[in-house]
C-alpha cells in the first residue's frame, strides 16, 4: 500500500508570490490535513478536507487555503508569501478511526 | 483552548537506560492519544495510539504508553533505548467527536549516547 506523496519536496519562493503544493493520500482515504511545522510554533493544524468539503479549519489568515478533488488528492494554497511562512508542510492521510499518516512534507523557504 | 505539554524538551540518555518521556493535555472530554516519532530526516511516524480500553497500549519499536484519565497524562516509555532511537518525539491529542484535528505539543528530542 503506498504512503503519502508530497510535491514537491522543495520550494524556494520570494515574498510577495503564491505557492500551491499538492499531496496525495493513501488509496482509499477520504479525508486530508494539512499542518504547518516550524522551529518556534511546533506543528499546527492549517485544515481538514473530507470528501470535497473542508471540515476544520485552524488559527491561520485567509492567504492559506486548500481544497479536495474527487480522487481525494488535496492542495493547499498560501498566497501574498511572507517571510514567517517559510517552514515545513506536512500533510496526513486520515482513516475513518482519525489515525493519521503523515507524508515527507514539503518545505518552503520564503526569501 | 486544549493544549498538550511535553515537559521535557530535551532528554540525553545512555544506550539500555530506561526511557519515560511526559505528556499532558488539558481538555477533559473524550480524547484520541498519540505518540509520533520523526528521525533525522524522515517524516513524522506513528508510534503508537489510545482510543479506548486497556490504558496501557504497546506500539512500534518496544515502545509503550500509559493513560492515566486522573492525571491527563500519556507518557510514553521504552525500557532499554538504542542509539536508533535518536529522534523527536510528539505527543497528540484529537478531540472525540470532532474533525479530524490534532493538537501537538512541542516535541522532545531524545539523544541516545554509546
Amino acid at each position: 500500500k503506498a504512503g503519502v506523496t508530497q510535491t514537491p519536496r522543495y520550494l524556494i519562493k520570494t515574498r510577495g508570490q503564491q505557492v500551491t503544493l499538492s499531496c496525495s493520500p493513501i488509496s482509499g482515504h477520504r479525508s486530508v490535513s494539512w499542518y504547518q511545522q516550524t522551529p518556534g510554533q511546533g506543528l499546527q493544524f492549517l485544515f481538514e478536507y473530507f470528501s470535497e468539503t473542508q471540515r476544520n479549519k485552524g488559527n491561520f489568515p485567509g492567504r492559506f487555503s486548500g481544497r479536495q478533488f474527487s480522487n481525494s488528492r488535496s492542495e493547499m494554497n498560501v498566497s501574498t508569501l511572507e517571510l514567517g511562512d517559510s517552514a515545513l508542510y506536512l500533510c496526513a492521510s486520515n482513516e475513518p478511526t482519525d489515525t493519521q499518516y503523515f507524508g515527507p512534507g514539503t518545505r518552503l523557504t520564503v526569501l | 483552548a486544549q493544549s498538550v505539554s511535553q515537559h521535557n524538551h530535551h532528554v540525553i540518555l545512555s544506550e539500555a537506560a530506561s526511557l519515560e518521556l511526559g505528556c499532558n493535555y488539558s481538555y477533559g472530554g473524550t480524547v484520541n492519544l498519540f505518540w509520533y516519532v520523526q528521525y533525522p530526516g524522515q517524516h513524522l511516524q506513528l508510534l503508537l495510539k489510545y482510543f479506548s480500553g486497556d490504558p496501557l497500549v504497546k506500539g512500534i519499536k518496544g515502545f509503550e504508553a500509559e493513560f492515566i484519565k486522573s492525571k491527563f497524562s500519556f507518557n510514553l516509555r521504552k525500557p532499554s533505548v538504542q542509539w536508533s532511537d535518536t529522534a523527536e518525539y510528539f505527543c497528540a491529542v484529537k478531540r472525540g467527536g470532532t474533525a479530524s484535528k490534532l493538537t501537538f505539543g512541542t516535541g522532545t528530542r531524545l539523544q541516545v549516547t554509546l
